[in-house]
């Protein structure tokens, strides 16, 4: 079975810091990686995803990830944030047919 | 602009009441999913349908049924809502069920039982 973790509930910082979101996963076979953000009462919208191939993943809104297959990590990177950023990000998973399963997600706090 | 539409934003029922939440897509795809989402808690598959063929997950309560009567269109029923029913309901669609195949979100029903 696989499983994700976010180590982090809750991030906060300041406008224009970087930031760094923690993800580690758990899979005995290949897996295929994926980051979602989440903005108030809206659903689930996809930041970037790592199937194969350059382990430095880019996605939209500057987000960057790097799949890391000895630390079984797959972090979330941004070198400077801002205030519309705030939001709640999930880390996920697949392996099997398309389903998805998810980690605890990390709620984005980005101060002025 | 193609999208997942899910109606309403927003429902209120009462402890008991059968409810029906919708979803509609217009993006053509084959699969659609619906997942139950829990204040501060991550996403949790209900089902899924591939075209026609309905996939319950194994820990999906029998209250919770879905209806796909086209292409376009599903259903979330919940026959006797309970107060631990009440979430964020998401609607999702993918163009197939490869893995690793994107999935598209709708804005979610927020659901509370009274």
């Amino acid at each position: 079975a696989q499983s994700v973790t976010q180590l982090d509930s809750q991030v906060p910082v300041f406008e224009e810091a970087p930031v760094e979101l923690r993800c580690n996963y758990s899979s005995s076979v290949s897996v295929y990686l994926f980051w979602y953000v989440q903005y108030p009462n809206q659903g689930l919208q996809l930041l970037l995803k790592y199937l194969s191939g350059s382990t430095l993943v880019k996605g939209i809104n500057g987000f960057e990830a790097e799949f890391n297959k000895s630390q079984t990590s797959f972090h979330l990177r941004k070198p400077s944030v801002h205030i519309s950023d705030t939001a709640e990000y999930f880390c996920a998973s697949n392996n099997a047919g398309n389903m998805l399963t998810f980690g605890g997600g990390t709620r984005l706090m980005v101060k002025p | 602009d193609a999208m997942v539409i899910q109606n309403p934003r927003y429902q209120v029922t009462q402890f008991g009441k059968p409810v029906t939440l919708s979803c509609s897509q217009t993006l053509n795809h084959n699969v659609m999913y619906w997942y139950q989402q829990k204040s501060s808690q991550a996403p949790k598959l209900l089902f899924h349908y591939y075209d026609k063929d309905f996939n319950n997950e194994a820990d999906t309560p029998d209250n919770f049924q879905s209806r796909r009567p086209n292409t376009s269109f599903c259903f979330l029923d919940i026959r006797s809502p309970g107060l631990g029913d009440a979430a964020m309901y998401l609607c999702a669609t993918s163009r197939g069920n490869v893995v690793a195949e994107t999935q598209y979100f709708g804005p979610g029903t927020r659901l509370l039982v009274l």
